[in-house]
Order: C-alpha cells, then structure tokens, then sequence
C-alpha cells in the first residue's frame, strides 16, 4: 500500500448520526479521492480534493462533505448517516512529484448504518 | 463525460485456460487507461496502466493489456489463468494531466475452476 490509512476500517453506526471517515497518506501527493463501493455498481465517485482547502463533488456527493485541512489528510462526514450510505468507502490519492496519474487505494471502510 | 463500460459482470474460466477481459471506454481526449485487481477484503491494486506509446502494455502478474484506438478499448488478457488470479477486475480512465479523477468500469468478477 502507498502509504495510505483509513480509519476506522469499520463502523456501525445509527440512522441520523454524523460519521467521519479519516484517510491519512504519508505520500505527499496532491489529489485525494473519497469513492464508495456497492454490489452492482463498481466504485463511485463521492468527492475529490486538489490541494489544502480545494475540493470538489463527484456523482454522488448528495449527504456527504470532506475536508482537506492539511495536505495528508482527508476527512469524509456523513452528516445525518442513512442507511442507503451503508458501503464500503475508498481513499485514494494521486499525483505524486513524478507526476503519476494512477490512483493508488487504501484498504477500505466498511460503514453499516442500522 | 467520460465513461467505462465491462460488458461482462461475472467470468468463470478452467484453471491454465486463457482469459480476456473486455473494456471499452469513452473519453474526449487521450486516454490514460488503467486495469486494477481486487481481492476479496482488499483495496484495489493496479494491474498496468497506458499512456502513450506501444499499444500492448505488460503488467503485473502475467497481465497484459491492448490499447485499440479505433475501437476504444482496452482489453486485459492472460494467457495461462490460476486459481489465485480470482478475483474482481477493474478497467478505469484518466486524464493525461492527472487532475481529474479516474472513472471506473462496474467490475468483472472472475471465478476460476479446477
């Protein structure tokens, strides 16, 4: 793994609580990426963050936010967790000084919301 | 807006048969194509990747993979299948500036027999 961790790597948590996922990469790459997986549905893109404070929304952005405060860590918030938001969530990141454009992937989040 | 289609969701194949995964995409401009393998549990791993260049590309494992133009694909072969190749396959595409995030096939699942 390139130096990526998530955390928690597994979570069960109640209909309309806020939840945080943290990913931490020791890579110093810029783009980090929040992706959720779902039978059916390959991974999706949730939001994205192109440097300390920039982010943007991806196809599924609706319930959820992210920050980005520093430049090894990105956090994704359910604010009101539904159950539909139960899946497992992947950090990645990208753009490392060699200008790499692959995504390397951390190990995943597996979120239950009863 | 780009996209990825794998036609095929679920493949079983004989051990030491040979395997093809099929992966078409569409992209506006020059593609940077990418094949990652999951395993049951896991992050993704990447497989190879093309950016330019010879339009066969060698990777991992004993994967390869062939870039069609005109046909905008990029199907991921291997010539002799083992058991331990089972897994779920992913085909993405990127930009050749790197920043915007990849989007993702749904995945092909691939069963191996004895």
């Amino acid at each position: 793994d390139a130096g990526i961790t998530q955390s928690p790597r597994h979570k069960v948590t109640e209909t309309g609580t806020p939840v945080t996922l943290r990913c931490h990469q020791t890579e110093n790459h810029r783009y980090m990426y929040w992706y959720r997986q779902d039978p059916g549905h390959g991974l999706r893109l949730i939001h994205y963050s192109y440097g300390v404070k920039d982010t943007d929304k991806g196809e599924v952005s609706d319930g959820y936010s992210v920050s980005r405060s520093k430049t090894e860590d990105f956090l994704l918030t359910l604010e009101s967790a539904t159950s539909s938001q139960t899946s497992v969530y992947f950090c990645a990141i990208s753009g490392g000084e060699r200008g790499n454009t692959e995504a390397f992937f951390g190990q995943g989040t597996r979120l239950t919301v009863v | 807006a780009q996209s990825v289609t794998q036609p095929d969701i679920h493949i079983t194949v004989s051990e030491g048969a040979s395997l093809e995964l099929r992966c078409n995409y569409s992209y506006g401009a020059t593609p940077y194509l990418f094949w990652y393998v999951q395993s049951p549990g896991q992050g993704l791993q990447l497989l190879l990747k093309y950016f330019s260049g010879d339009t066969l590309v060698q990777g991992i494992k004993g994967f390869e993979a062939e870039f069609k133009r005109s046909q905008s694909s990029f199907n991921l072969r291997k010539p002799s299948v083992h058991w331990s190749d089972a897994a779920e396959y992913f085909c993405a595409v990127g930009s050749y500036s790197g920043n915007t995030p990849l989007v993702f096939g749904k995945g092909t699942r691939l069963s191996v027999i004895a």
